[in-house]
């Protein structure tokens, strides 16, 4: 089983708005990604969580916080979002095998910030 | 820069042709490698991966790695219309990081 899940698949939001993605995962896979990805592009990664420890910010604007609660699950929190924020963002987990990290990818949220 | 390069397309093929995909890295550190398929609006959806230099086959699709020319390719064969989608390579160059290639759009004509 290689399912990674998303909650919601659809989200559209005000710039005042504070709201969150989730994710979760029950592979056993000890790192957790954040992507985004906007139309005709590839994705960009966000954050990486390492054993529930973040590992990883691409420099990603504070509007954006991540947060990691136990192995399963990754959530993304938004506030005070930007138009240009729009896009499809992905999570994805690996087992963490050192050189081997395939990922796997959820459905995404489609984000849409008004 | 770390760079993964990819022919954008369009690349257009027949109903039951073989359809070569191609992808250069500039990182020849790089240990794993990725084939990544997305449908328009979906999630990438993990085709092929390959670690070792030569061919690695599953079905239809094969993947040919070249470290010593840093190129990785996939190769579908028979190709059908539920194969159109864009397809993204992906090189992981050490830690978590993964670049993405920015893809290229395959369209596999009934």
């Amino acid at each position: 089983d290689t399912e990674v899940t998303q909650t919601p698949k659809h989200l559209v939001m005000g710039m005042t708005n504070k709201k969150s993605l989730k994710c979760e995962q029950h592979m056993g896979h000890r790192a957790m990604y954040w992507y985004k990805q906007k139309a005709k592009k590839p994705p960009e990664l966000m954050f990486v969580y390492s054993y529930e420890k973040l590992s990883i910010n691409e420099s990603v604007p504070s509007r954006f916080s991540p947060e990691c609660p136990n192995s399963s699950l990754l959530n993304l929190h938004l506030h005070a979002l930007q138009p240009e924020d729009s896009a499809l963002y992905l999570c994805a987990s690996s087992q963490q095998t050192s050189g081997q990290e395939t990922q796997y990818f959820g459905p995404g949220t489609r984000l849409l910030v008004l | 820069q770390k760079e993964v390069e990819q022919n954008s397309g369009p690349l257009s093929v027949p109903e039951g042709a073989i359809a070569s995909l191609n992808c250069t890295y500039s990182d020849r550190g790089s240990q794993s490698f990725f084939w990544y398929r997305q449908y328009s609006g979906k999630s990438p959806e993990l085709i092929m991966f390959i670690y070792s230099n030569g061919d690695k086959e599953d079905g239809r699709f094969t993947a040919q790695l070249n470290k010593a020319s840093q190129y990785v390719s996939l190769l579908i064969r028979d190709s059908q219309p539920s194969d159109s989608a864009t397809y993204l390579c992906a090189v992981h160059t050490g830690g978590f990081k993964t670049i993405f290639g920015a893809g290229t759009r395959l369209f596999v004509k009934a």
